[in-house]
């Protein structure tokens, strides 16, 4: 299966810390992009690094890949209540147009 | 835009019925996929669509499921007939196509098989 895995499955950390969720992949790609989901709702798009990029933001999110490793990570500064929410990474290859998704993590924010 | 519209949001109904599931992707996007959740499963693709053409239906788990795309504003999901185990979330998507574009979810519709 091309499906990424993250890692941890769940994480439950303080209001204002960081959250950091890591993904890796088993083949060549021509980008990842990590998604959010909120409970009973649609997945929504984040961010998207290209595979001869190696680091990314957006606001309080980064992201690095290491293709190398076959590897990215997800990193939300300064966590927010609303930040609650599962997170899913996803690979694209070259010449598709589908997404392989990831199983995805939990993040639990405490306030 | 009004983002991917997907009805019903809910839908219960007892096994061996008809379920048709319908999606309207985001104007101007050319590629549409279906998605099923699961909790044991996760998320899994069973079909999608370029310039209304199915494209890879492989995901669709059996011959009960079946997908169409008349026209690019419109795109239906049917099982017939449907089983308690085809419970699930299911999603459209959309995007402007090309490789690896992002992809716009739905809201989803929630069936359950009774």
């Amino acid at each position: 299966s091309q499906q990424g895995e993250e890692d941890p499955q769940a994480l439950s950390i303080q209001e204002g810390e960081n959250a950091t969720m890591n993904c890796s992949y088993k083949t060549s790609i021509n980008n990842l992009q990590w998604y959010r989901q909120n409970s009973g709702r649609g997945l929504v798009h984040l961010i998207l690094i290209r595979s001869n990029e190696r680091e990314k933001h957006s606001g309080r999110l980064r992201v690095t890949l290491d293709t190398s490793k076959k590897s990215s990570s997800l990193l939300i500064t300064a966590s927010r209540a609303a930040d609650t929410a599962s997170y899913f990474c996803a690979t694209a290859l070259t010449g598709a147009n589908n997404l392989f998704f990831g199983t995805g993590t939990r993040l639990t924010v405490i306030p | 835009d009004a983002g991917v519209i997907q009805s019903p949001r809910h839908e219960v109904t007892e096994m061996g019925q008809e379920v048709t599931l319908r999606c309207k992707p985001i104007s101007g996007h050319n590629s549409l996929f279906w998605y099923r959740q699961t909790m044991m499963r996760g998320l899994e693709l069973l079909i999608y669509f370029n310039n209304n053409v199915p494209i890879d239906d492989s995901g669709m788990p059996e011959d009960r499921f079946s997908a169409k795309m008349p026209n690019a504003s419109f795109s239906t999901l049917k099982i017939q007939p449907s089983e308690p185990r085809d419970s699930a979330v299911y999603f459209c998507a959309s995007s402007i196509g090309g490789d690896g574009q992002p992809q716009h979810f739905g809201d989803g519709t929630r069936l359950s098989i009774l």
